[in-house]
């Protein structure tokens, strides 16, 4: 069965600071991955996704990941986070069969300090 | 594009009434709905997965006669928990899936409290 871990339960950054969010995944054949984001009390929003191709994937709000086969992991990065860029990150894997669910990371909560 | 519609967006309703929450695709046809629940501070849990016009695929563990799933048309499906308790108050989240390997989508979820 694929599994998802984020090892960082809760980071904290300075504002203007780089970030990056680690996320190993495990599944049998090459993933879909995602990186969601959740602001308190809203659903998720999609930031970026990997299916093919280059394995460094830009997504909006200037976050970018990227895929790296060997080591099993879809990191998130920023170079210059922003206040409002605190939130829930979420890294997800696709069951790329019929079924098509995510399965997801247990999150990882990104405090931004002024 | 890409909206996903839930409402309500909070709901209190009494010990053993039944609550029905909507999750609509404004703009785009949503072949597979899925119905998440979260617990505060935890990670997004599947209860189970729609195809429009099919029974609702249960995840191990969740009580198909509780959470009621409807998925009638192409941008509309509805979860009704029934004979709601206390335990079930969480927040439910759904999400909509369109052709050709599109991401899912989430609506803004469904704060339940029973009291």
């Amino acid at each position: 069965a694929q599994s998802v871990t984020q090892p960082d339960i809760h980071i904290t950054v300075s504002e203007g600071a780089s970030l990056e969010l680690r996320c190993n995944y495990s599944y049998g054949a090459t993933p879909y991955l995602f990186w969601y984001v959740q602001s308190p009390g809203q659903g998720l929003q999609l930031l970026l996704k990997y299916f093919s191709g280059d394995t460094l994937v830009q997504g909006i709000k200037g976050f970018e990941a990227e895929f790296k086969r060997s080591q099993s992991s879809f990191n998130l990065r920023k170079p210059s986070v922003h206040w409002s860029d605190a939130a829930e990150y979420f890294c997800a894997v696709e069951d790329t069969g019929t079924a098509s669910k995510l399965t997801f990371g247990t999150g990882t909560r990104l405090q931004v300090t002024l | 594009g890409a909206v996903v519609s839930q409402h309500p967006s909070w709901v209190i309703c009494k010990s053993g009434t039944s609550v029905k929450i909507e999750c609509r695709s404004l703009d785009f046809q949503a072949t597979t709905m899925f119905w998440y629940r979260q617990f505060p501070k935890q990670s997004l849990m599947l209860m189970a997965t729609s195809n429009e016009g099919s029974k609702a695929t249960y995840e191990q563990g969740v009580e198909k006669d509780k959470f009621l799933i409807n998925h009638a048309s192409l941008t509309l499906s509805t979860l009704t928990v029934t004979s709601a308790h206390p335990e079930d108050s969480s927040f439910y989240i759904c999400s909509a899936r369109g052709v050709n390997n599109q991401p899912q989508h989430f609506g803004d979820g469904t704060r339940l409290s029973i009291l």
